[in-house]
């Protein structure tokens, strides 16, 4: 089973520039999340999916960041513009729904590390 | 709101000891809890989880837990610890519904000494 993949791995952009990142959840998995996990911190959930809709997006900075899924499928996370304080590793995990709507694990995928300059 | 403290930043063990990490969990009812594990550069890997049932979880890589209620606590424990367990370990705690929202902890750095 290929597991959630990301792109780019890294990046480096200047601020007030714009900046995307993809992510490709484990085939089959309903619920796709993004975090950002700054240098010494645990992950913050950014936001929440349920196939294409919004479960959580109550720690999105709504001013610059935005992400959509728009097939249930894949996802892009855009940050427009940068600042500085953006830079951080932003993981991408997905969740199956077992029978009976039981949450599971999350299954991460290898991150992007974003350098805001 | 839930929250999840990792007191312990960073561990230096020998290879070979046993290791203990704490993590201490706020929540106002029965929580899923989990613990993962970070090497550089990598995404998280789950080691175990707890959502209820047997107080003590089993994990991958040796790794266990045990669920204390009355301590809120959810220490990550393993009897002997290899030069390949240094890492980054992360506990996290969840909400015990359909779509429950997962925090993490900030964190233990792992030193295995040869």
């Amino acid at each position: 089973e290929a597991g959630v993949a990301q792109s780019p791995r890294y990046k480096i952009i200047e601020k007030r520039q714009s900046v995307a990142f993809w992510c490709n959840p484990i085939s089959g998995h309903a619920t796709l999340y993004w975090y950002q996990q700054i240098l010494g911190q645990g992950p913050k959930l950014l936001i929440q999916f349920q196939n294409n809709g919004v479960v959580d997006d109550s720690q999105l900075p709504k001013d610059r960041f935005s992400a959509e899924r728009l097939k249930g499928v894949d996802s892009t996370l855009k940050i427009q513009p940068a600042k500085l304080e953006d830079s951080a590793v932003y993981l991408c995990a997905s969740s199956p729904r077992l029978a009976g709507g039981i949450y599971n694990e999350q299954f991460f995928g290898p991150g992007t590390r974003l350098t805001v300059l | 709101a839930q929250s999840v403290t990792q007191p312990d930043i960073h561990i230096t063990v020998s290879e070979g000891a046993s290791l203990e990490l704490r993590c201490n969990y706020s929540y106002g009812a029965t929580p899923y809890l989990f613990w993962y594990v970070q090497s550089p550069g990598q995404g998280l890997q789950l080691l175990l989880k707890y959502f209820s049932g047997d107080t003590l979880v089993q994990g991958i890589k040796g790794f266990e837990a045990e669920f204390k209620r009355s301590q809120s606590s959810f220490n990550l424990r393993k009897p002997s610890v290899h030069w390949s367990d240094a890492a980054e370990y992360f506990c996290a705690v969840a909400a015990n519904t359909n779509a429950g929202k997962s925090t993490f902890g900030d964190g233990t750095t792992l030193t295995v000494k040869p």
